[in-house]
């Protein structure tokens, strides 16, 4: 298995409170991405990383921001947190563009 | 943007029957992946296909790619209750110019229960 992990596995938060997601992998892979999983919509892209301090926005970026300092770890920011950021999160990563992507365990976010 | 509809989106079977989950698009794809996800895990890599026509067996998976490139099958036989959970398709664009950074569209899910 491809040695992703996020942190945490489950968060609560009141709305308006900023949140931070941190993945974290140990293969040295080039490519990160961020989803979100929300029933009967699959998995939608949030932000991806191509590279340390390289970044962009995916299909679903607003109310997100993303970082990545070093090439193990990509932290997702909710900058104020609403309930319709309720969500189940997942961290992916991928050697290349070759589309095989790795994925983690997922962060279960509730916002109340 | 490019969509992926996956169908039936949901199937509840007997052990041992057959069946075919469907990923169709009207738009083009260089390669098409099938995932697999269970309760409270991440989706995991099952198959990916490439050429238009191809056909992958895993077991008693077999995955299909579209001869245009624009949908896929998956055909389980004689399912057992292992296989239960959410099935996932994914494509993944014509990379013109090489700007697609490696980024996927997911079909909506299939989630398939087998009944003992």
């Amino acid at each position: 298995d491809a040695g992703i992990t996020q942190s945490p596995r489950h968060k609560v938060t009141e709305t308006g409170t900023p949140v931070t997601l941190r993945c974290h992998q140990t293969e040295n892979h080039r490519y990160m991405y961020w989803y979100r999983q929300d029933p009967g919509h699959g998995l939608r892209l949030i932000h991806y990383s191509y590279g340390v301090k390289d970044t962009d926005k995916g299909e679903v970026s607003d109310g997100y921001s993303v970082s990545r300092s070093k090439t193990e770890d990509f932290l997702l920011t909710l900058e104020s947190a609403t309930s319709s950021q309720t969500s189940v999160y997942f961290c992916a990563i991928s050697e290349s563009a070759s589309y095989e992507q790795y994925f983690g365990p997922g962060t279960r976010l509730t916002v109340t | 943007t490019q969509l992926l509809e996956q169908s039936p989106q949901f199937l509840s079977i007997q052990e041992g029957e057959n069946l075919t989950v469907y990923c169709n698009s009207s738009s083009v794809f260089s390669s098409l992946q099938w995932y697999r996800q269970e309760p409270g895990e991440g989706p995991v890599l099952l198959v990916t296909v490439v050429t238009g026509g191809e056909v992958k067996k895993l077991k008693r998976l077999t995955f299909q790619f579209g001869d245009a490139r624009k949908d896929s099958s998956l055909h389980i036989t004689a399912a057992q209750p292992g296989d239960t959970g959410l099935y996932l398709c994914a494509g993944a664009p014509l990379d013109a110019g090489g700007t697609s950074y490696g980024k996927l569209t997911f079909g909506q899910g299939t989630i398939l229960t087998v009944h003992p």
